[in-house]
């Protein structure tokens, strides 16, 4: 089974209200990952967990936060989400080492009004 | 840093027609290369990937060949299908956990 979910799927938020967005995997992986997507962009990858060590990306270091209160589970947390915040949000895992292969949820569509 | 430039946005064939979508990266060292398909509604899935110069990765019809000296893994499929309608990303990882990828390239097949 190579399932990842994520929810909510859609999430609607006001501007300056926190955000709070769920990723669950099955398949025992080490390494689960947060990207940001945008319309016509790259997928943008925001920060990863390593087992209970969590690496964010220097821009994104300050504006998103991330708890994996076990091995299954991961959320992503924004403070105070602002117009720039509204994009798709994919989850991913991977077992561990460079280079693997990752698994993505079907993501989370946050729009911030 | 590394990256990686699909230069077609968007592609639109009828069924059975053959298909190329041009994937070329830039890297430091020597990069593991994929390719990921990303249909309505869904996440991306991993579709294959390559890692050494000349190997040929492929999956479902669709193939790619590493090519090191052209910085180069386009995507190849001899006879799309109505079904093949979906985002195909490029990607390269240079080892650490960190997946690069391309903009994407929008498939549209017609009856």
């Amino acid at each position: 089974d190579t399932t990842v979910k994520q929810n909510p799927r859609y999430k609607l938020a006001r501007v300056g209200k926190p955000v709070n967005l769920i990723c669950s995997q099955t398949m025992n992986h080490d390494t689960m990952y947060w990207y940001q997507k945008k319309p016509n962009q790259a997928p943008k990858l925001l920060l990863f967990y390593y087992d209970k060590i969590l690496n964010r990306e220097a821009d994104t270091f300050e504006k998103f936060q991330s708890s994996r209160p076990n091995n299954s589970f991961c959320s992503l947390y924004i403070g105070s989400a602002g117009l720039e915040y509204s994009a798709m949000y994919l989850c991913a895992s991977s077992s561990p080492g460079g280079a693997r292969e990752q698994y993505f949820g079907p993501g989370t569509r946050l729009t911030v009004l | 840093g590394d990256s990686v430039t699909q230069t077609e946005g968007q592609v639109a064939l009828s069924e059975e027609d053959f298909l190329t979508i041009h994937c070329n990266y830039s890297a430091s060292g020597y990069p593991a290369l994929f390719w990921y398909v990303q249909y309505p509604g869904e996440g991306p899935q991993f579709l294959f990937r390559a890692s050494r110069d000349k190997e040929k990765g492929s999956s479902r019809g669709f193939e790619a060949t590493y090519n090191k000296e052209a910085t180069s893994f386009h995507l190849q499929k001899a006879s799309v299908q109505e079904s093949d309608s979906a985002v195909y990303y490029c990607a390269l990882s240079d080892g650490s956990w960190q997946l690069i990828f391309g903009s994407g390239t929008q498939l549209t097949v017609m009856p």
